[in-house]
């Protein structure tokens, strides 16, 4: 098992440029979230998805933030414009839901430097 | 108000002493789960442990224990013998049934703890 996988670990861009971040959740893991960690404000839940389909994106900070889950094993989270407020690193990470709730696994995260 | 509070902000213990992070938490849920997970100065979030609102059985593994009270909402969690590499970022976190067949997981703020040799 190879775990949630996000790419890029690390994005450098400038302030206006659109940021695209990359998840593939655990293969038969039926709920994806995306969260955001800042120091200032610790872990966030920004949206999540419940088989495919966006449950709850009241976390999203701003219309900026989007989100698409096209298939059961991929999903993006997209800045567009980026601002420096946006530096952060964001996590991924799926569970199975069902009659329980299983751990929830979080993918290693991408470092976001908006310059 | 915060659904998860993790009062202690940072602590720093000797080694192989003993240490509890404390976490409370709250919910009108009757079913609900709680986890507990830890972020190493590389940054990955590790889960730790998982408990549903239903077995208030301790749980040990190894020098890790957890302690769950619905009592007084709280889900503590003592590391035994500490070692240095038990430095790290701590996390309670609190699942909620939320519909649709999901739940919300909702993290508190964290407890940096150190660990001195």
């Amino acid at each position: 098992d190879a775990g949630v996988i996000q790419s890029p670990r690390h994005e450098v861009t400038e302030m206006g440029q659109e940021v695209t971040l990359r998840c593939k959740p655990i293969s038969g893991h039926n709920s994806l979230f995306w969260y955001r960690q800042t120091m200032m404000r610790g872990l966030e839940l920004l949206i999540y998805f419940n088989n495919n389909v966006p449950i709850d994106d009241s976390g999203m900070p701003e219309d900026r933030f989007s989100a698409k889950m096209p298939n059961a094993s991929f999903s993006t989270l997209k800045i567009q414009p980026s601002e420096p407020r946006d530096s952060a690193v964001y996590f991924c990470a799926s569970s199975l839901i069902g009659n329980r709730v299983d751990g929830y696994t979080f993918g290693s995260g991408t470092r976001l430097t908006v310059v | 108000a915060q659904k998860v509070t993790q009062a202690q902000t940072e602590i720093s213990v000797v080694e192989k002493e003993d240490v509890t992070l404390d976490c409370v938490y709250e919910t009108r849920d009757t079913t609900y789960y709680l986890f507990w997970y830890k972020q190493p100065p590389s940054g990955e979030l590790v889960f730790l442990i998982r408990r549903n609102s239903f077995d208030e059985q301790n749980e040990i593994s190894g020098r890790y224990s957890w302690n769950f009270q619905k009592s007084t909402s709280s889900f503590n969690f003592t590391i035994t013998a500490s070692q240095v590499v038990d430095s790290a970022v701590y996390f309670c976190a609190l699942a909620e049934y939320s519909g649709a067949g999901s739940y919300q997981l909702t993290f508190g703020k964290g407890t940096k703890l150190s660990v001195i040799p």
